[in-house]
């Protein structure tokens, strides 16, 4: 089974400070994959990425930045946080590219910003 | 604009009843339809899908029906168990279109004994 590491299973940060949430995946998957889940709104995808140094916006990229140095690891930047991102924060990863492919999602990293 | 459309936020059904969870779609380049199951303080787990050359897929005690005329799509649990318990999102893809999921905003299925 493929595990997705998030590591923060809690945060809460101040406004304006720069947030780091860190994905790990263990199964050589090529792509990975951050969402954010608000009641109401289902997931909605940030960032994605298919390749190392590879990234693509996805719906709502605005507020974040993604970095993605090494195959496993995946990271979503907050440059400066804001009150409207506190969620629920959503890493995964698939093996291949396109929509077919079923994401393997961590357990996810709730963002508290006040 | 909200592509993808689950618009029971919840469900309640009694053990061993049919749990019938419903999805409709707006975008005719959608041709890929997956279900995931969701608990609380988890990560979204894959469920069941259908492609659009389908209308039904069936695993075990799930059964995806896809309608493409009416664009909807809908999960049948038989018979329904306590451990169905959960928020279950369905999410929709086109071809050419990336790595592209969009996601419905969720259903709460309460199962209850």
């Amino acid at each position: 089974d493929v595990k997705v590491t998030q590591s923060s299973r809690y945060l809460v940060k101040r406004t304006g400070e720069k947030v780091f949430l860190e994905c790990v995946q263990d199964m050589d998957h090529e792509n990975m994959f951050w969402y954010r889940q608000d009641p109401g709104l289902g997931l909605r995808l940030i960032y994605f990425s298919y390749d190392v140094k590879m990234k693509e916006k996805g719906d709502i990229p605005e507020g974040y930045s993604v970095s993605r140095e090494k195959k496993e690891r995946f990271s979503l930047i907050l440059e400066s946080a804001s009150t409207n991102q506190t969620s629920m924060y959503l890493c995964a990863s698939s093996l291949l590219s396109g929509g077919r492919q079923a994401r393997s999602f961590g357990s996810g990293t709730r963002l508290t910003v006040v | 604009d909200q592509q993808v459309k689950q618009n029971s936020p919840s469900l309640s059904v009694q053990e061993g009843r049919i749990s019938i969870l419903n999805c409709d779609y707006t975008n005719s380049m959608f041709d890929y339809f997956l279900w995931y199951k969701k608990y609380p303080a988890e990560g979204p787990t894959f469920l069941i899908s259908i492609s659009s050359i389908k209308d039904k897929n069936e695993d075990g005690r799930f059964t995806v029906f896809l309608n493409k005329s009416a664009k909807h799509l809908s999960l049948h649990i038989v018979p329904s168990q306590p451990g169905d318990s959960a928020v279950y999102f369905c999410a929709a893809s086109s071809t050419g279109t990336a790595s592209k999921l969009t996601f419905g905003t969720g259903t709460r299925l309460q199962v209850t004994l």
